[in-house]
């Protein structure tokens, strides 16, 4: 079936420009999560939604950063302003409700370049 | 102090010697999760465990919730196995998000 898909698979912007980074969940999934992974670094939690709503948006790292969800289903995450050190790959992942049960099934990654 | 920590960071095998990585974490949790990342940079969940022992195939994950540590078993490594392993803690505090420990990177020799 259908796993977690994430468009683009690979963003270059110039410094400044926003950008809007898509996530398609697995159909049936009401947990959507996204994270980040910097160059050589961990990953870091950005934020959770339950259905459309997201409980936590305390790992955005500041409000350049916001992220919706629509219809219970696909996701937007939208960096404004853009700064060298958005650079990185940015996760999806989502799981058939929340995080204290279930497993999460991650997608491909958008790879962000900002120049 | 990284709340999840892991060791080693590093690791080498030859192909058919059993494998062991630790993950220590300083806080209540729900639950630990076991990635794997491989080299294209693709991430699979292995193992979600609160409590015990959990196989699949040649891979066994434990946790001792007493003493806050879970390890990751390969058994006859395959070189097929190299990627990077990673674990996370769901916190008790905050069930909404993971913390990550920053990954064992193998390498499985043939």
């Amino acid at each position: 079936g259908a796993g977690v898909s994430q468009s683009p698979s690979n963003k270059v912007t110039e410094k400044g420009k926003d950008v809007e980074l898509r996530c398609d969940p697995i159909s049936g999934h009401t947990a959507l999560y996204w994270y980040r992974q910097s160059l050589g670094q961990g990953l870091e939690f950005l934020i959770y939604f339950q259905g459309n709503s997201a409980p936590d948006k305390s790992g955005l790292p500041s409000d350049r950063f916001s992220a919706e969800r629509t219809g219970g289903s696909v996701s937007t995450l939208t960096i404004q302003r853009t700064q060298q050190e958005d650079s990185a790959v940015y996760l999806c992942a989502s799981s058939p409700q929340g995080p204290q049960t279930y497993e999460q099934y991650f997608g491909p990654g958008t790879r962000l370049t900002v120049t | 102090k990284n709340e999840v920590e892991q060791s080693p960071q590093n690791l080498t095998a030859q192909e058919g010697e059993f494998i062991t990585i630790n993950c220590s974490y300083s806080v209540g949790i729900s639950a630990l999760h076991w990635l794997q990342q491989h080299p294209g940079g693709g991430i699979v969940s292995l193992f979600m465990l609160s409590s015990g022992k959990k196989k699949h195939g040649r891979l066994i994950a434990t946790i001792n919730i007493q003493e806050k540590h879970s390890s990751l078993h390969i058994t006859a490594s395959h070189p097929r196995d190299s990627a990077v392993y990673i674990c996370a803690a769901l916190p008790s505090y905050n069930t909404d998000k993971l913390i990550f420990g920053t990954g064992t990177r193998l390498q499985v020799f043939p």
